[in-house]
């Protein structure tokens, strides 16, 4: 079936560091979407790229889509301490008549020392 | 932005019994919304899919008689975990989608005991 893989699993940084997370899926997407989860908390839409080779930003995070559409990023500047959480990729499959299917990547726990 | 409720945020319950957890979307019709479960600081497991006025499609492995769904209107879907043993205790979330995008429920953890 349709995998997205994501790395790292984890990342400490120092606060005022840059921080990158990374997605693979196995086969090409009709688009990729971002979250960011807080401890204890629900998923939080961050962004959705469809564009093959689409670059997005939102302050300090940015979002790639690769040219083939099965590969993306996400870069943070400067991480700060309210930048802590887990980061999903989630990319959208669509499947011939079994509705579209978004399969989430395993997160990057983001944790930031002040 | 759109609000998904979700309720009960927790609940613990014997080994045997049923579970129903509700999800709502608030200011908005939701015609899909989809059910995931979530272990510890594991990602997101997509269970099924639900839309409204007809049956839900479910994931490989997921037990359809087990984890009963209906999605009876625009804004309410309902999962029933029948028959709960331990090993379902988990962080269940919906979310509901719109043209956009998805916008996900608090989650309900189950702890069954």
């Amino acid at each position: 079936g349709q995998q997205v893989m994501q790395i790292p699993q984890y990342q400490h940084v120092q606060e005022g560091e840059d921080f990158t997370t990374y997605c693979n899926s196995s086969t090409t997407l009709s688009n990729i979407q971002w979250y960011k989860q807080r401890p204890g908390g629900h998923p939080v839409f961050l962004i959705q790229l469809v564009k093959s080779g689409e670059v997005k930003k939102q302050k300090r995070l940015t979002f790639q889509f690769g040219e083939a559409k099965k590969n993306s990023s996400l870069h943070i500047t400067a991480t700060q301490t309210t930048d802590v959480g887990t980061y999903f990729c989630a990319g959208l499959f669509l499947r011939n008549n079994a509705g579209n299917m978004l399969t989430f990547g395993g997160g990057t726990r983001l944790m930031v020392k002040p | 932005g759109a609000v998904v409720s979700q309720h009960p945020s927790w609940v613990i319950c014997k080994s045997g019994t049923s579970v129903k957890i509700e999800c709502r979307s608030l200011d908005f019709q939701a015609t899909t919304m989809f059910w995931y479960r979530q272990f510890p600081k594991q990602s997101l497991m997509l269970m099924a899919t639900s839309n409204e006025g007809s049956k839900a499609t479910y994931e490989q492995g997921v037990e359809k008689d087990k984890f009963l769904i209906n999605h009876a209107s625009l804004t309410l879907s309902t999962l029933t975990v029948t028959s709960a043993h331990p090993e379902d205790s988990s962080f269940y979330i919906c979310s509901a989608s719109d043209v956009y995008e998805q916008y996900f429920g608090p989650g309900t953890r189950l702890t069954v005991t």
